[in-house]
């Protein structure tokens, strides 16, 4: 079981649709961060969160720090937000600072 | 605007030669660089992760005498992939991040690199 998880690994939906993707960790951590991966390659951080609700435009990142769990949910969505959504936890091992990344949601908005 | 510049976006070199990838932190001092490879549709996979200053530590399986990482300042760091293979071929990408725990992480735009 890989420590973090999200689901779904794959997702379509239609222009306007409201949109969740989930990820699970189970590593102790005190900040979680949402990126998104264009086709492109890039990857643009969208969120780091430790407690409660962000949002950034059509995009709201919620964490519940004692379930371990938390999701992304684009309103409204559209064709430019097709890409892959990912979830990364950093944590600390034998001193070592680094990011465990969940397997990505690929998203594509049909118009 | 960007705050990690990564350069050549895309490079193509022929077998045997190396190939050096640039990673600059614009605009914050970058305390710690990663970087990663990524294959088709899958996650990111973390190579090594370099303190400036020091040498780089790189995760298991990963050679450090073909993946040369210097980060010899606090806003620039190469990875030299050398005697490149076919099967070196593959999108790596960096990321920085400066101090303190929940610092935020800020990605490059990645190099697709392609040995013939």
């Amino acid at each position: 079981k890989n420590e973090v998880e999200q689901s779904p690994q794959n997702l379509t939906a239609q222009e306007g649709e409201f949109i969740t993707i989930n990820c699970s960790y189970s590593v102790g951590i005190s900040a979680l961060h949402w990126l998104q991966q264009h086709p492109g390659g890039g990857i643009v951080s969208l969120f780091m969160l430790s407690s409660g609700k962000k949002k950034h435009g059509r995009l709201i990142a919620t964490i519940n720090i004692q379930e371990k769990h938390s999701s992304l949910h684009i309103t409204a969505s559209h064709p430019r937000d097709s890409a892959v959504y990912i979830c990364a936890a950093p944590r600390t091992t034998s001193g070592t600072y680094k990011y465990i990344f969940g397997t990505g949601t690929r998203l594509k908005v049909l118009a | 605007g960007a705050v990690v510049s990564q350069h050549p976006s895309r490079v193509i070199c022929k077998s045997g030669t190396s190939v050096k990838i640039e990673c600059r932190s614009l605009d914050f001092q970058a305390t710690t660089m990663f970087w990663y490879r990524q294959f088709p549709k899958q996650s990111l996979m973390l190579m090594a992760t370099s303190n400036e200053g020091s040498k780089a530590t790189y995760e298991q399986g990963v050679e450090k005498d073909k993946f040369l990482i210097n980060h010899a300042s606090l806003t620039l760091s190469t990875l030299t992939v050398t005697s490149a293979h076919p099967e070196d071929s593959s999108f790596y990408i960096c990321s920085a991040r400066s101090v303190g725990y929940n610092s935020p992480l800020h990605f490059g735009n990645g190099t697709r690199l392609t040995v013939t």
